[in-house]
């Protein structure tokens, strides 16, 4: 079945660092791919989104590129604040039925210091 | 206000009492979904509803059962609740395309 691989955390980084989160999949078909985050006392959020393969989803400076030779959606931000510290998961849906619900990642606690 | 609200926010019970989490939506969306939050496990989906007459069980649905009684409100009910249901509790909603969810704040439930 579908599924989602995302690295470990907790990741600490420090003010302006360039972050990268790794995250890949096992899925049937094309997935549509996304990163949700999660802020401390919270429920969590759409960060961004890609629905084919190539798409590029991007805000608030984070960026992820569906990479479907390495099925792969890996999270970056060129210069993160203490703002961005957060839980951010990697998720997939497939299509039809319970396919078409979210697989999430297990998180990637990240920490930045000023 | 906040267009998907859960009560309570927090709960301490006992192992062996019922419990309720209620959620609430404004979106208008007819899919809810009820999750389990766990350090190091990521979210599992409980149940999920595609519209008041459609209920389904998720990932892990054993001692939890679920109602829609309205397109906006859809509860979780613990029968008898037990240690290893102590988690963080999500509410979610979506439209048709399921492009995204739009969760809750989440209540905390403690089993002693």
């Amino acid at each position: 079945g579908n599924s989602v691989t995302q690295m470990e955390g907790p990741v600490t980084l420090s003010e302006e660092a360039f972050l990268t989160i790794n995250c890949t999949y096992t899925a049937t078909g094309y997935p549509s791919l996304f990163w949700y985050v999660q802020y401390p006392g919270e429920g969590l959020q759409l960060l961004l989104k890609a629905t084919k393969a190539d798409d590029k989803g991007s805000n608030k400076g984070f960026e992820a590129t569906y990479r479907k030779e390495t099925t792969s959606f890996h999270l970056e931000k060129g210069s993160v604040q203490v703002s961005d510290s957060a839980v951010y998961f990697c998720a997939l849906r497939g299509y039809g039925g319970s396919q078409g619900n979210l697989i999430f990642g297990k998180g990637t606690k990240l920490s930045v210091k000023p | 206000d906040a267009d998907v609200t859960q009560t309570p926010r927090n709960r301490i019970t006992k192992t062996g009492k019922r419990i309720m989490l209620e959620c609430s939506q404004t979106k208008g969306h007819d899919r809810m979904y009820w999750y389990r939050q766990d350090p190091g496990l990521g979210l599992r989906l409980i149940y999920y509803s595609f519209d008041v007459k459609d209920i389904n069980k998720g990932e892990i649905s054993d001692g939890y059962s679920v109602s829609r009684q309205a397109q906006a409100k859809f509860s979780l009910s613990l029968e008898s609740a037990i240690p290893n249901q102590t988690a963080l509790y999500f509410c979610a909603t979506s439209d048709l395309s399921r492009n995204e969810q739009f969760f809750g704040p989440g209540t905390r439930l403690t089993v002693l």
